[in-house]
């Protein structure tokens, strides 16, 4: 069974610096891959998603993720962190079973933007 | 609005009185699944429904009852609440089936459980 998982539950970063959220997952063949944000007191939406058209993919504000198959990653990066981004993110994967696909999630980064 | 909509959203209650968390979608989505979060263990998968009257086990399925009775609709069902079935519980639904890889899960707003 595929696995994701997030190095750091929590990162904490300056209003306007980098954002860089880890990702790693374990698949033998390719994946489709997906971040997930959670603000509070609300559920997941879709920030992004990689299905094999490009190895760089956009979301919504402004976030982008790169998939690298050498290194089995997915991180997330944002040039400059807004105070708005503070949030839950989820990596997640997702794997075929019989006939449907199921979504694994990693357990989460909580992102923390300091003014 | 496309939506997915979770009631309550807030329920406290004690061991053993059952409970439902209702889940409507508005979406005309096959998929249907619920999800429990849990602090560092991310969301797990308790039940989900390829189509009515089509449900499955997830990874966690003990202590939980679902139905599928209607296209739109997806209750959990608690027959006999435990402390550790405490949680933050989503629903969720997609349009996708079979084998894209590529299904985007739209999400309630969370129905945070108490048992005591």
């Amino acid at each position: 069974a595929q696995s994701v998982t997030q190095l750091g539950s929590h990162v904490s970063v300056s209003e306007g610096a980098l954002v860089l959220l880890r990702c790693n997952y374990s698949s033998s063949v390719p994946p489709y891959l997906f971040w997930y944000v959670q603000y509070p007191n609300q559920g997941l939406q879709l920030l992004l998603k990689y299905t094999s058209a490009a190895t760089l993919v956009k979301g919504i504000n402004g976030f982008e993720a790169e998939f690298k198959k050498s290194e089995t990653s997915f991180h997330l990066t944002k040039p400059s962190a807004h105070m708005s981004d503070a949030a839950e993110y989820f990596c997640a994967v997702s794997e075929i079973v019989t006939s449907y696909d199921k979504v694994i999630f990693g357990p989460g980064t909580s992102l923390s933007v300091i003014p | 609005e496309a939506q997915v909509t979770q009631n309550p959203r807030y329920l406290i209650t004690v061991t053993g009185k059952k409970l439902t968390v209702t889940c409507s979608q508005n979406m005309n989505h096959e998929y249907m699944s619920w999800y429990r979060q849990d602090p560092g263990l991310g969301l797990r998968q308790i039940y989900y429904s390829m189509n009515v009257e089509v449900t499955d086990k997830g990874d966690v399925p003990e202590g939980y009852k679902v139905s599928r009775k209607e296209k739109r609709n997806f209750p959990l069902i608690l027959e006999s609440p435990s402390p550790n079935q405490t949680s933050l519980y989503f629903c969720a639904s997609s349009s996708g089936q079979g084998f894209s890889g590529a299904n985007v899960l739209t999400f309630g707003a969370g129905s945070r459980l108490t048992v005591l």
